[in-house]
């Protein structure tokens, strides 16, 4: 099973700020195969990124994606108020497995 | 735009069989271009993909819980459910189901009902 590592657990940052949220995998993940999610509380997760750094439809483009092999990387470039919820890393290169995630909250 | 939706009991006793259905709006289960999945998350936990049911009925589980869980679908009434057997406290959680594009380079899910708790109490 490939296990996902994300850090930091909790970001705390003010609005407008950056956002470098980190997955890590513990096998390479080949071509890319990383999907993240934002969950806002009381809902379902939301599909924001796949293919490691491709947005989805009617996603924001403060919202980007990198990396490649074991580490990946969610960037939120200026942070508006509802972007403080918490976000999952998830492969799919062999079955499917998700991080534990990275909550970012208002300093 | 297609729409997901769980229902089912919200408490189960334990050793019992857990039952969910998700029905699926504005579009055909049917579909060849989709997996239907089910997904859960433990109270203030992460997320487990549990399995997924293609329309032809195959299914591929999460081997962690392959022994006690069961998927399938009803086309006639664009459903798909789920069944976990020998519930026990940590099979407490809200249960989403969702959908997958077919294709191994496609494993990511999009969109996902909004989710059901199911709490495994006596």
């Amino acid at each position: 099973e490939i296990v996902l590592a994300q850090s930091p657990g909790t970001l705390s940052l003010s609005p407008g700020e950056r956002a470098t949220l980190s997955c890590r995998t513990s096998q390479s993940v080949s071509s890319s195969f990383l999907a993240w999610y934002q969950q806002k509380p009381g809902q379902a997760p939301r599909l924001l990124i796949y293919g490691a750094s491709i947005r989805a439809t009617g996603i924001p483009d403060r919202f980007s994606g990198s990396g490649s092999g074991t580490d990946f990387t969610l960037t939120i470039s200026r942070l508006e108020p509802e972007d403080f919820v918490v976000y999952y890393c998830q492969q799919y290169a062999s079955s499917f497995t998700f991080g534990p995630g990275t909550k970012v909250d208002i300093k | 735009q297609v729409q997901l939706q769980e229902s089912g009991p919200g408490l189960v006793k334990p050793s019992e069989t857990l039952s969910l259905t998700c029905t699926v709006s504005g579009g055909s289960i049917g579909s060849s271009s989709y997996y239907w999945s089910w997904i859960r998350q433990p109270a203030g936990n992460g997320l487990e993909w549990i399995g997924r049911i293609f329309p032809s009925g195959s299914t591929d589980y999460n081997p962690s819980l392959k022994s006690r869980v069961t998927i399938s679908l009803d086309t006639s009434k664009n459903q798909f459910s789920l069944k976990v057997n020998s519930v026990t406290a940590a099979d407490t959680a809200v249960y989403f189901c969702a959908r997958q594009r077919v294709g191994a380079t496609r494993g990511w899910f999009d969109p996902w009902g909004q989710g059901t708790l199911v709490s495994v109490s006596s």
